[in-house]
């Protein structure tokens, strides 16, 4: 069964203090790992997408990185603003480009 | 950037009535839009995948006469809850992938409450 799991749940910073976020994940036939920011009571905006083992992307005070088996989401120097829940989606095989969900994790930066 | 729109952002109805929600892409053309429903704290679960043209395909365990979905164009796919009750409380969010940069988009999400 195809399953994203991230970690931790919850993530308490104070502004300037880098940290990474994990998501492994079990699929088979992975077609991109995805990358969301979170705001409550909106939809999920879109951050980066990985396709390959190696491959890394940045975006500000983010950057993402993905092996095999996870992605690891580094916050440099967080601020406030930063505060979200970060999403980790893997591409669905047997839908198209459906992705499925980990639970999130739930970043809060205080200043 | 591309850009889904999704309406109402909240709605509070009655058990038994049915609610429509709509999912726009405004700036792409998108063949294929899919409905997640989230339940706090909780991730993001796919209840169906709406092709433009043809009959949705539904998730197990998600009743299709009850979450019926229509994507008569290749900009707009509707969620209508069929006589909806208090268990079908959730927020409800639409995404389309945008053909050309094969990205997919979230609209903003509909909170349901039904009383």
């Amino acid at each position: 069964e195809d399953q994203v799991t991230q970690s931790p749940e919850a993530l308490r910073l104070q502004e300037g203090e880098s940290s990474s976020l994990n998501c492994s994940y079990t699929v088979s036939g992975l077609r991109g790992l995805f990358w969301y920011r979170q705001d409550p009571g909106k939809g999920p905006e879109f951050l980066f997408t990985l396709y390959s083992a190696g491959e890394e992307k940045e975006k500000e005070r983010l950057k993402a990185t993905l092996t095999k088996k996870e992605s690891f989401l580094h916050i440099t120097a967080p601020k406030p603003e930063d505060s979200a829940t970060y999403l980790c989606a893997v591409g669905h095989p047997q839908a198209g480009t459906a992705l499925i969900f980990g639970k999130g994790t739930t970043l809060s930066v205080s200043s | 950037g591309a850009v889904v729109s999704q309406h109402p952002s909240r709605v509070i109805c009655k058990s038994g009535t049915s609610v429509k929600i709509e999912c726009r892409s405004l700036d792409f053309q998108a063949t294929t839009m899919f409905w997640y429903r989230q339940f706090p704290k909780q991730s993001l679960m796919l209840m169906a995948t709406s092709n433009e043209g043809s009959k949705a395909t539904y998730e197990q365990g998600v009743e299709k006469d009850k979450f019926l979905i229509n994507h008569a164009s290749l900009t707009l796919s509707t969620l209508t809850v069929t006589s909806a009750h208090p268990e079908d409380s959730s927020f409800y969010i639409c995404s389309a992938r945008d053909e050309g940069s094969e990205k997919l988009f979230f609209g903003s999400g509909t909170q349901l409450s039904v009383l």
